[in-house]
């Protein structure tokens, strides 16, 4: 089974902090994702890559930024957290043109 | 645009019933469809691809009817462990696929004992 990883479960971090989530996943897949969550508002694309070092602006890309450095390792960084970016983010992965794989969320609280 | 739309819900149905929901999609480009399951709290996770010729997987069936662009889900015999939000998933495959990918937003379904 493909597993993507992501680094925490649960995180609460302070206004203005610089904010990395880690995403690894172990099958060679090509493209990576960021979404985040939001109850009314269903799954929003931040980024993705399709490629080391290659990377796409989704839907909602202000505010975040992007590493991808190695094949496996999709990096998501918030720059400078604010309130309004406390949500569930959910990193994915697959091969080109099939079905996602998700890791099981970092639930982020943002005080 | 690329859309899908789903009913939210919720669809409260009392335990052995059949319920099926439906999920349009706005591109008729659309090239490949799938039912994602997600649990409260939890990661979605695929449930099943959607093919043109409708699937089945034991108690799920999945159809697609590219002619009014939607597709649906059919569970029989529903039981407790069904109770979830269901996403139905489309893809474009536009460039190099990596964007292709276009969730709705969920239909959330409650089995009753």
């Amino acid at each position: 089974d493909v597993k993507v990883t992501q680094s925490s479960r649960y995180l609460v971090k302070r206004t203005g902090e610089k904010v990395f989530l880690e995403c690894v996943q172990d099958m060679d897949h090509e493209n990576m994702f960021w979404y985040r969550q939001d109850p009314g508002l269903g799954l929003r694309l931040i980024y993705f890559s399709y490629d080391v070092k290659m990377k796409e602006k989704g839907d909602i890309p202000e505010g975040y930024s992007v590493s991808r450095e190695k094949k496996e390792r999709f990096s998501l960084i918030l720059e400078s957290a604010s309130t309004n970016q406390t949500s569930m983010y959910l990193c994915a992965s697959s091969p080109m043109g099939y079905g996602y794989t998700f890791g099981s969320g970092t639930r982020l609280t943002v005080v | 645009r690329k859309e899908v739309e789903q009913d939210p819900g919720p669809f409260n149905v009392p335990e052995g019933a059949t319920v099926a929901f439906n999920c349009t999609y706005s591109n008729s480009a659309s090239q490949s469809f799938f039912w994602y399951r997600q649990d409260c709290r939890k990661e979605p996770k695929l449930l099943m691809s959607v093919y043109s010729s409708g699937n089945e997987d034991g108690r799920f069936t999945a159809q697609l009817n590219r002619a009014s662009q939607y597709i649906s889900l059919l569970i029989r015999d529903s039981k407790l462990s069904d109770s979830a939000t269901y996403l139905c998933v489309v893809f474009w495959g536009s460039g190099g696929g990596a964007d292709g990918l276009t969730f709705g937003k969920g239909t959330h379904l409650i089995i009753q004992p």
